[in-house]
């Protein structure tokens, strides 16, 4: 268990659908990072989120958005769902400790797996 | 915009031998983070290595090991004593602010 929570894990739905996608970051973790991976490629940054802060932003569809909460869990709403979209959505959540130079990476949570009918 | 190269889409290695998997990036950064990602079939993303870049000393964790050259903007990683359970994709990665990933090798470990 990496600490980095994904619900679902599976979700099948048909196009034109909305989901959402819920991820817990770590404990301690404020920086939350969504990322897309479709079939047998790498993983593209959607977006990240600090402290309840939209950050940094990706090649994010417009009809995907996301958002953090208070409590630092955070939510990607996927809307007017294409056959495209179907893909393995990765959170990661990191401590961005600033200011010392320390950086170890993120930690992943076990994606949810989309697939839209 | 930063990109990270992994030319070797597949890659094949003897158990108990070993492998280099190869990683350019192209940044004009000076100070940066460097990282091996590793995702078995299950599909988790594993941290396998990290590298700063300010650092001249190669990162080595167990049975892997890296040869980072900054002014080539070369990352590789190396794996010794192949072990059945190295066998997964393995991703490149560049980070200032957000990770960028490369489209990864597929590394099989050959019984």
């Amino acid at each position: 268990d990496s600490g980095v929570t994904q619900t679902p894990k599976h979700l099948i739905t048909a196009t034109g659908q909305r989901v959402t996608l819920r991820c817990s970051p770590r404990s301690g973790d404020l920086s939350v990072y969504w990322y897309q991976q479709s079939l047998d490629q790498g993983l593209q940054f959607l977006i990240q989120y600090y402290n309840g802060e939209e950050r940094a932003k990706g090649n994010i569809l417009e009809r995907f958005s996301a958002q953090q909460f208070p409590d630092l869990h955070s939510e990607l709403n996927l809307s007017s769902l294409e056959l495209g979209d179907s893909a393995l959505y990765f959170c990661a959540s990191s401590r961005e400790i600033t200011g010392t130079g320390d950086n170890y990476g993120y930690t992943f949570g076990s994606g949810t797996r989309l697939t839209v009918v | 915009a930063q990109t990270v190269t992994q030319s070797q889409p597949e890659m094949s290695v003897q158990e108990a031998e070993t492998v280099t998997l190869s990683c350019t990036y192209d940044t004009s950064e000076s100070d940066y983070y460097l990282f091996w990602y590793k995702q078995p079939p299950s599909r988790q993303m594993i941290l396998v290595i990290r590298q700063e870049a300010y650092k001249q000393q190669n990162a080595t964790e167990n049975r892997f090991s890296v040869n980072f050259q900054k002014a080539a903007k070369s990352f590789s990683l190396k794996i010794s004593d192949s072990q059945l359970g190295d066998a997964a994709m393995y991703f490149c990665a560049y980070e200032d602010d957000k990770i960028i990933f490369g489209k990864g090798t597929r590394l099989h470990i050959l019984p």
